[in-house]
């Protein structure tokens, strides 16, 4: 993989229900992964900065994990409410440089 | 607390015309700056980072044009506008390369 990709493009999901989404970046010379929430008419918030394999991190009812060796990382949303309605970002950062490359993102749309 | 400021929000330019945005940081020293564009359907790119004053990295070729003149400033300039600069720019600042990323509030801009 040489780009960062993000899966799905966009979800709906219902209020309460639990989804996850995919970020799959390249494996070589990794170091380190971030994902941001935009919100519409807002600036990206940083959700979580990864840098080990295996890390798991959680903010709430938001979580997310990172395999640095096949080159992927999951967020979990777990009981989705309404206002985690946005655009989920993940950007991949390599070792020796510093150009992030984001991912297109996945548009989550939370139906009361 | 740290802040960072962004403008104008919207701007409408001819092709042809000369662009300069603008963006500083409050409340830290030495940030890593960033300058980002979305173009419409597409992910966020970088287009120039910089690590410190007078030191500029671009990553992607094309008219446009970064400076930093002073260490919280960072100003992204065409010398003429071409419609494909359309898009959502985004500055963003960081305390070091692997750090998560604060993002200003955009600038709407569209060449006509």
């Amino acid at each position: 993989i040489l780009n960062v990709e993000q899966s799905p493009q966009s979800l709906h999901v219902q209020e309460g229900d639990s989804t996850n989404f995919t970020c799959s970046f390249p494996s070589s010379n990794f170091y380190a992964l971030h994902w941001y929430r935009w919100e519409t008419a807002k600036s990206p918030e940083a959700l979580f900065v990864m840098t080990l394999n295996g890390d798991e991190k959680k903010k709430g009812r938001i979580s997310a994990t990172l395999n640095t060796k096949e080159g992927y990382s999951y967020l979990y949303i777990k009981g989705s409410q309404p206002e985690d309605s946005a655009t989920y970002l993940c950007a991949s950062l390599t070792s020796g440089t510093y150009k992030y490359i984001f991912g297109t993102g996945t548009r989550l749309k939370v139906l009361a | 607390s740290q802040t960072i400021h962004q403008w104008p929000a919207t701007l409408v330019q001819p092709v042809g015309s000369p662009l300069s945005l603008e963006c500083t940081v409050e409340g830290t020293s030495n940030p890593n700056l960033y300058w980002y564009r979305q173009a419409a359907g597409r992910g966020l790119q970088l287009l120039f980072y910089s690590v410190g004053i007078g030191q500029i990295s671009s990553e992607v070729p094309q008219n446009l044009s970064a400076s930093r003149p002073q260490d919280r400033q960072f100003i992204l300039s065409s010398k003429k506008l071409l419609l494909s600069d359309s898009g959502f720019y985004l500055c963003a600042w960081s305390e070091g390369p692997a750090m998560e990323q604060y993002f200003g509030p955009g600038t709407r801009l569209t060449v006509t």
